[in-house]
């Protein structure tokens, strides 16, 4: 079954307003990575996620990884029309493992 | 370079009919994974090739499912006697060797089954 889980499942803003999805994990991850898919389109990579702790900054897109590896965040700041899509996390549960699960996703929609 | 192709883009099958879906890796790509994406949904796990060796199926959701990657490079999911369940989008990724590397996706073949 789904041992990732992502919130919320859609989100509608004005463009320029801050968007956040949250990924939890019910067992400790290896590592996490986020991964955006357009309508239409395939999921493309953004960021990795390895150490506890650990945030990385992207333009306005900020991704973090909780203390525990067990949850993350991507934040977007100041949204825009460009950044219409699905987001994905995907951890590896299993350390050594290659397997990805992947949440189910937050749909952003954008308001111009 | 090119990317990750994967034909046909579209496949539509009656119910109880066999298809194979081709997956191109990038060149060099050791990694190949198999994701089934239903409508609304993340893609879910199928299989893993290390080469042309199958290192995890877990995710083959029957023994209908078969993929195999013989020469490690050019790969082939096959679906014996589909069922409509089996309506998804399949996707193809690869990556270099190692757990730490992205995944490079594919298009994706849209399975329909009537």
């Amino acid at each position: 079954g789904q041992q990732v889980m992502q919130i919320p499942q859609y989100q509608h803003v004005q463009e320029g307003e801050d968007f956040t999805t949250y990924c939890n994990s019910s067992t400790t991850l290896s590592n996490i990575q986020w991964y955006k898919q357009r309508p239409g389109g395939h999921p493309v990579f953004l960021i990795q996620l390895v150490k506890s702790g650990e945030v990385k900054k992207q333009k306005r897109l900020t991704f973090q990884f909780g203390e525990a590896k067990k949850n993350s965040s991507l934040h977007i700041t100041a949204t825009q029309t460009t950044d219409v899509g699905t987001y994905f996390c995907a951890g590896r549960i299993i350390q050594g493992a290659q397997k990805l699960v992947f949440g189910q996703g937050t749909r952003l929609t954008i308001n111009p | 370079g090119a990317g990750v192709s994967q034909s046909p883009r579209y496949k539509v099958a009656k119910r109880g009919q066999d298809v194979a879906l081709r997956c191109d890796p990038i060149s060099g790509h050791v990694s190949l994974f198999w994701y089934q994406q239903a409508l609304g949904q993340g893609p879910e796990f199928l299989t893993y090739f290390q080469n042309e060796a199958q290192l995890d199926k877990s995710g083959l959701p029957s023994d209908r499912f078969f993929a195999e990657r013989p020469e490690g490079s050019v790969s082939t999911l096959k679906i014996q006697r589909t069922q409509q369940e089996d309506s998804a989008v399949y996707l193809c990724a690869s990556s270099l060797e190692g757990r730490n590397y992205e995944q490079y996706f594919g298009p994706g073949t849209r399975l329909t089954v009537t």
